[in-house]
């Protein structure tokens, strides 16, 4: 598993986009790039899976450059319900022991 | 589709006490995993299993516990509870190598506190 490092937090306002980088240097060729969202009082919840260039879904689009050393999550138009720890995990299939730092810690205010 | 099933949801117990949290899949998922997440921290991984009959430590595994007798079921077991297992403990578990298998589902979380 890849080590990772992201901001502790972040603050944002209705209706912006917030962009959560993670860096991840020691990428290996097959290691995949996740990013998952936990609100208070819950598990972690997956959102998004990349290898590289770009990819989007319903919640978010992440961002991949080519070098592959660190990777963008950006959540378009947030709302308050955004406010959550979005936490980075770089890995391959056979990487067991999946652990996760301390995440960014995102607030968005009115 | 119930997904991962904690139970107890809140437990409290007292110093020396002894218990069983108990996760269940229904997912037909091979690794399954139990985290603990003390207040305002991030997940510390305690044990993780890669099948039936395999479990292996995680970072922070003193004064726990597990077994894997079925695909389905990952008890944790806290053996003479301290106040420093107060915490929040969820357990996952993921497909492993195909698709998004990175992708781990998690339970609703048992929330421990031990006086």
């Amino acid at each position: 598993l890849a080590k990772t490092t992201q901001p502790i937090s972040m603050d944002s306002y209705e209706g912006q986009e917030v962009n959560i980088t993670c860096s991840h240097n020691n990428i290996a060729t097959n290691d995949y790039i996740t990013w998952y969202q936990q609100f208070p009082s819950q598990g972690p919840r997956f959102i998004i899976q990349g290898y590289k260039t770009k990819v989007t879904n319903e919640v978010a689009s992440l961002f991949i450059p080519a070098d592959r050393k660190s990777s963008t999550l950006s959540l378009p138009r947030v709302s308050l319900s955004d406010t959550a720890v979005y936490y980075c995990l770089v890995g391959y299939s056979n990487d067991y022991k999946l652990s996760f730092g301390a995440g960014t810690t995102v607030t968005v205010r009115a | 589709n119930a997904g991962v099933t904690q139970t107890p949801k809140f437990r409290i117990l007292k110093i020396g006490q002894s218990m069983t949290l108990q996760c269940a899949q229904d997912m037909n998922h091979n690794y399954m995993y139990w985290y603990r997440q003390d207040p305002g921290m991030g997940l510390k991984l305690i044990y993780y299993s890669v099948g039936a009959g395999i479990t292996d430590k995680g970072e922070v595994p003193n004064g726990y516990n597990v077994s894997r007798s079925t695909t389905e079921d990952f008890p944790l077991r806290l053996e003479l509870a301290a106040p420093s297992q107060t915490s929040v403990y969820f357990c996952a578990s993921r497909p492993g190598t195909s698709g998004t298998f990175l992708e781990l589902f998690f339970g609703e979380g048992s929330r421990l506190t031990v006086l």
